[in-house]
């Protein structure tokens, strides 16, 4: 059974600091997932991504990082802006299947 | 932005009624997408599309069916509504190669009563 699991439903941070959203996965069929940014009232955005061939991906202030042995992923993002205030889904391209989410705040 | 629009935006029915949702998108994109958002439950993939006339079932499509008869083209049809299908619908869109991060509409929220 494939699952992805956010285990943090929400996250609040500092302006200025970092932020760290996790996400877990069984049995991904091609070790690819992608991380979205979802606002109120509005679809979901494509952030970044990183598949198997590589353990880091980074894009400005975002960071991914792929833990293939521990079946592990973790989005950083420093510094962490009010702008970033949104629910951020972790997705396994390969099943189709997203976690639940997790809303982060950043405080000004 | 890429081109997808869904319509209707909101739409309030009634228990038994069919609903259909519909998808349009102008980048001619072969995989098309239906998922709906709940809370605790994050997004689920309902149906997919691979090419006109290709679907497939995701996690939750009970009580659901797709139709892709154009490209451009992805409906939802809910054929006797229930209140469980109350949820916000988003419609996605991709490219060729399934390592192709998706494209999502603005939503469909649908109050079933």
């Amino acid at each position: 059974d494939q699952q992805v699991k956010q285990n943090s439903p929400s996250l609040s941070v500092q302006e200025g600091r970092i932020s760290i959203l996790n996400c877990d996965y069984t049995n991904s069929m091609f070790d690819y997932f992608l991380w979205y940014k979802k606002y109120p009232a509005e679809g979901p955005t494509f952030l970044i991504s990183i598949s198997s061939i590589k353990d880091k991906n980074e894009d400005g202030r975002f960071t991914v990082f792929l833990n293939k042995s521990a079946k592990h992923l973790s989005l950083h993002i420093v510094p962490s802006q009010p702008g970033d205030s949104a629910v951020y889904f972790c997705g396994d391209q390969g099943n189709l299947i997203f976690g639940k989410g997790t809303k982060l705040s950043v405080k000004p | 932005d890429a081109g997808i629009t869904q319509s209707p935006r909101h739409k309030v029915t009634e228990t038994g009624t069919p609903v259909t949702l519909r998808c349009h998108q102008t980048e001619n994109h072969r995989y098309m997408y239906w998922y709906r958002q709940d809370p605790g439950h994050g997004l689920r993939l309902i149906h997919y599309s691979y090419g006109v006339k290709d679907t497939d079932k995701g996690e939750v499509s009970d009580g659901y069916s797709v139709s892709r008869s154009k490209t451009e083209d992805f409906l939802l049809t809910l054929e006797s509504a229930t209140s469980s299908q109350t949820s916000v619908y988003f419609c996605a869109i991709s490219g060729e190669s399934s390592y192709n991060e998706q494209f999502f509409g603005p939503g469909t929220r649908l109050t079933v009563l």
